[in-house]
Formats: structure tokens, C-alpha cells, sequence
């Protein structure tokens, strides 16, 4: 089994502050890296998908960065707003299928925005 | 354009009940899996298919059974179910070269 990590695990940000999270994964056998926001009682929808090691991938005020060879992905949010709120989530797939469907999922961060 | 459904929402069974989640999709996606989520543990990979009449075991398989007769549907089947499988069931699908996942919109089961 793959280990995918996130952290944190959760995060209380104030409404208009900044705030980034981490995905760190397998730096071997890489294919891509994806990105979810969930929000509650939602199912999870795609955000990014990465795939070159600097890759950088911007959507409104969210974006990401891909550092393939020391495994690391980061997600910002610029300017956060309460419709950020959710759980975002990252997920691995290698060459080799990463997990059995090819896909391995980290834990999620739980971002809270506090007005 | 549907997308992937899943049936049913919510559902409530007895121990030893059997049942059947249906999941479906109209991407003619390659790739179907299920997954279930609880607090603490992410997403967990039950099974999984490559295509129609392939099909392989994830993470956590014991207790489910899948089949996949067409590229559409792809339903999980709890063979008698237990306290262990309350849970919320997501089915997702992705094009076979990798791209993002789509998923359907849970099923929220509570074995009692």
C-alpha cells in the first residue's frame, strides 16, 4: 500500500488570510497527482490534475504545484472566502497503477473559514 | 449528461441482510471503482474494474462482491452485512489514460 500524506489534518483560516496545505507521496514510478475539494454531503469533484515535475495549475483563487522528485504537492488558497470550506484531498497514481485502481488517496485536509 | 449515479442515497439494513449498491455511468469510462470513507481514514479502495468482465480486489474487499457485465454499471453487492460496513459508499469512474475521477453522490449505509 502507497503512503500518501497530508497535512494538516485540519485548518481554521479567517475569511480574506491565505492559507496553503500539503500533499507529500511516493517520488518513484510518478504518473500524476490530482487534486478533490469535498465539500460536506457532496461527492468529490476534480480540481487538478498534474502530471510534469513544476507544474504549476491555477483555478480562480486556488492553485497548485507539483514537485515530483522530492514527491510534494501544495495547494494555496489566495484571499479565502467561506465557500472555500471543505475537505480537499490529493491523490497518487503511478506508473506501475499506484493503488490497485491507480489511484491512492491521502486523508484530506479539512479546511474550516471562519468569518 | 448524468455522469456517474449511484443508488440508492441512503440506505439502513439488519446484520446478516444482503443488498446492492447499483452504480452506473454514461462516459463509457474504462476504469470503475468503489470506494468507502470514514471518519479518519480517507477513501478506501474496495474494487476495482479495468473494463467490462474485469474486475480486482482493493484495500479493504471482504465482505463485497462486484461484477462488471457492461462498460455502465458496475454494482456492489454486501453479502450479509455487517455493524463493521456502516459506512458511505462513493462509486467513481476515470477514462483508462488517467485523467481526473468523477464520482458519484454516496450512499450512506447503516447496518444495525
Amino acid at each position: 500500500i502507497l503512503n500518501v500524506e497530508q497535512s494538516p489534518q485540519s485548518l481554521h483560516v479567517q475569511e480574506g488570510d491565505s492559507t496553503n496545505f500539503t500533499c507529500s507521496f511516493p517520488s518513484s514510478n510518478f504518473y500524476a497527482l490530482h487534486w478533490y475539494r469535498w465539500e460536506t454531503a457532496k461527492s468529490p469533484e476534480a480540481l487538478f490534475v498534474m502530471t510534469l515535475n513544476g507544474d504549476e495549475k491555477k483555478k480562480g483563487r486556488i492553485s497548485a504545484t507539483l514537485n515530483t522528485k522530492e514527491g510534494y504537492s501544495y495547494l494555496y488558497i489566495k484571499g479565502s472566502q467561506p465557500e472555500d470550506s471543505a475537505t480537499y484531498l490529493c491523490a497518487f497514481m503511478g506508473h506501475s497503477g499506484g493503488g490497485a485502481d491507480g489511484l491512492t488517496f491521502g486523508k484530506g485536509t479539512h479546511l474550516i473559514i471562519q468569518p | 449528461n448524468a455522469g456517474v449515479t449511484q443508488t440508492p442515497k441512503f440506505q439502513v439494513l439488519k446484520t446478516g441482510q444482503s443488498m446492492t449498491l447499483q452504480c452506473a455511468q454514461d462516459m463509457n469510462h474504462e476504469y470503475m471503482s468503489w470506494y468507502r470513507q470514514d471518519p479518519g481514514m480517507g477513501l478506501r479502495l474496495i474494487h476495482y474494474s479495468v473494463g467490462a468482465g474485469i474486475t480486482d480486489q482493493g484495500e479493504v474487499p471482504n465482505g463485497y462482491n462486484v461484477s462488471r457485465s457492461t462498460t455502465e454499471d458496475f454494482p456492489l453487492r454486501l453479502l450479509s452485512a455487517a455493524p463493521s460496513q456502516t459506512s458511505v459508499y462513493f462509486c467513481a469512474s476515470r477514462d483508462r489514460v488517467g485523467t481526473e475521477a468523477f464520482f458519484g453522490q454516496g450512499t450512506r449505509l447503516t447496518v444495525v
